[in-house]
């Protein structure tokens, strides 16, 4: 199976502040890679598919980059509603897996 | 207007089995390139893929648990159905449904049901 790793796994950061997180995958998964954002208690979102491509109605400060086995989120400028677990998942594979997930806290 | 909704029984004993039903409306699983996947999050920990059915009734499985899972889909009631056999403490989780759009690779997961809390426990 592919191993998704994410990193970092917890980040503190302030409003405003340009966040990235990373995910590798353990082989080439091409660009077969989706993000999503989850708050507590609720079912998660998807944000970036295809590596890079926004979900219609995402904010543009989101952005995905990335092929073969590294890729990343970005948060242009973090905003109060951002504040969340974010979880990257390859859909490459007929096994599918998730990252780990990162929490993005309040610094 | 895509909406998922998964119910079943949110208590199950120890080695009983688990029948979880997907309501799906406002696509069809007769779609070509369309997919409905269940997922599953223990309490506090991450997201677990777990299996999936084309429109093609290709079914696809977690390796760690393939020989436990069986999906399923009834396309006159627009429903996918998911067991999971010998069910344990440590499969105590919120389960998902989640649909994809398969075109050129796949479009992410872009519709979800709210989830359903199962607690396995005698």
């Amino acid at each position: 199976d592919i191993q998704m790793t994410q990193s970092p796994s917890t980040l503190s950061a302030s409003v405003g502040d340009r966040v990235t997180i990373t995910c590798r995958a353990s082989q080439s998964i091409s660009v077969y890679l989706a993000w999503y954002q989850q708050k507590p208690g609720r079912a998660p979102k998807l944000l970036i598919y295809r590596a890079s491509i926004l979900e219609s109605g995402v904010p543009s400060r989101f952005s995905g980059s990335g092929s073969g086995t590294e890729f990343t989120l970005t948060i242009s400028s973090l905003q109060p509603d951002d504040f969340a677990t974010y979880y990257c998942q390859e859909y490459n594979s007929y096994s599918w897996t998730f990252g780990q997930g990162t929490k993005v806290e309040i610094k | 207007q895509v909406t998922l909704r998964e119910s079943g029984p949110a208590l199950v004993k120890p080695t009983q089995t688990l029948t979880l039903t997907c309501t799906f409306s406002g696509f069809s699983l007769t779609s070509s390139e369309m997919c409905v996947s269940w997922i599953r999050q223990p309490p506090g920990k991450a997201l677990e893929w777990l299996a999936r059915i084309d429109w093609d009734d290709d079914k696809y499985y977690s390796t760690s648990l393939k020989t436990r899972l069986t999906v399923s889909k009834d396309t006159s009631k627009n429903q996918v159905v998911l067991t999971m056999t010998d069910m344990d403490p440590v499969d105590t989780a919120t389960y998902y449904c989640a649909r994809m759009q398969m075109p050129y690779g796949g479009h992410g997961l872009d519709y979800w049901g709210q989830g359903i809390l199962v607690t396995v426990s005698s």
